[in-house]
């Protein structure tokens, strides 16, 4: 089956805790996104990879950092630095970063996480 | 500063009547534009997109329009059915640009 994988589905930290959502997807895309969504608040952009060993900042990257050594691996960690981590998480990726017609965006199921 | 605009925040359609979803953006290099589906606790699925050399697109219930003058498009959905009750997100894209999105209206369908 094809597509992206969200984990863990639900998360808890306490403050001043680290913690890593991880994002898996079988597609050989090249690109992979984190997004935000917050009530209210649509879908913020965190980090997005162009390709392998490559990472962007999005809107939103304070409190964040990212890692992409494999192209299908694409962990996102929640830093203590994050003021208001709690927040529902989405992972999306497509063929390349440019969105035009033939290749969209994929989201995974996304991770609740809630701090403690 | 948000880029792509959807500034109805929730919309009530009765069942077998149109819903028309708004959007606006500011950004004159957004090219192509992207409707996407959103249930509680899931992942966005996408619905429909539009080029920006178009001004319509049509797939079954589903209608993007686009007015490049005004950056505004529209989603329709004709007929409405309570499964389409969901968070619609309007997003807009550039060469240069990661996909932007906008804040999303909930659209409730009522029988």
């Amino acid at each position: 089956d094809g597509g992206i994988t969200q984990s863990p589905k639900y998360l808890f930290r306490k403050e001043g805790q680290n913690v890593t959502l991880s994002c898996e997807q079988n597609l050989n895309h090249d690109a992979m996104y984190w997004y935000r969504q917050d009530p209210g608040q649509g879908l913020r952009l965190i980090y997005y990879s162009q390709i392998v060993n490559d990472f962007q900042k999005g809107d939103i990257a304070e409190g964040y950092s990212v890692s992409r050594e494999k192209k299908e691996s694409f962990p996102l960690t929640v830093t203590s630095a994050q003021k208001n981590p709690t927040a529902f998480y989405l992972c999306a990726s497509s063929i390349t970063v440019q969105i035009l017609s033939g290749n969209t965006i994929y989201f995974g199921e996304g991770s609740w996480l809630t701090v403690v | 500063d948000q880029q792509v605009k959807q500034n109805s925040p929730s919309l009530s359609v009765q069942e077998g009547r149109i819903s028309i979803l708004n959007c606006d953006y500011t950004n004159s290099m957004f090219d192509y534009f992207l409707w996407y589906k959103k249930y509680p606790a899931e992942g966005p699925t996408f619905l429909i997109s539009i080029s920006s050399i178009k001004d319509k697109n049509e797939d079954g219930r589903f209608t993007v329009f686009l007015n490049k003058s005004a950056k505004h498009l529209s989603l329709h959905i004709v007929p409405s059915q309570p499964g389409d009750s969901a968070v619609y997100f309007c997003a807009a894209s550039a060469i240069t640009y990661a996909l932007n999105f906008g804040k999303g209206t909930s659209l409730l369908v009522t029988p």
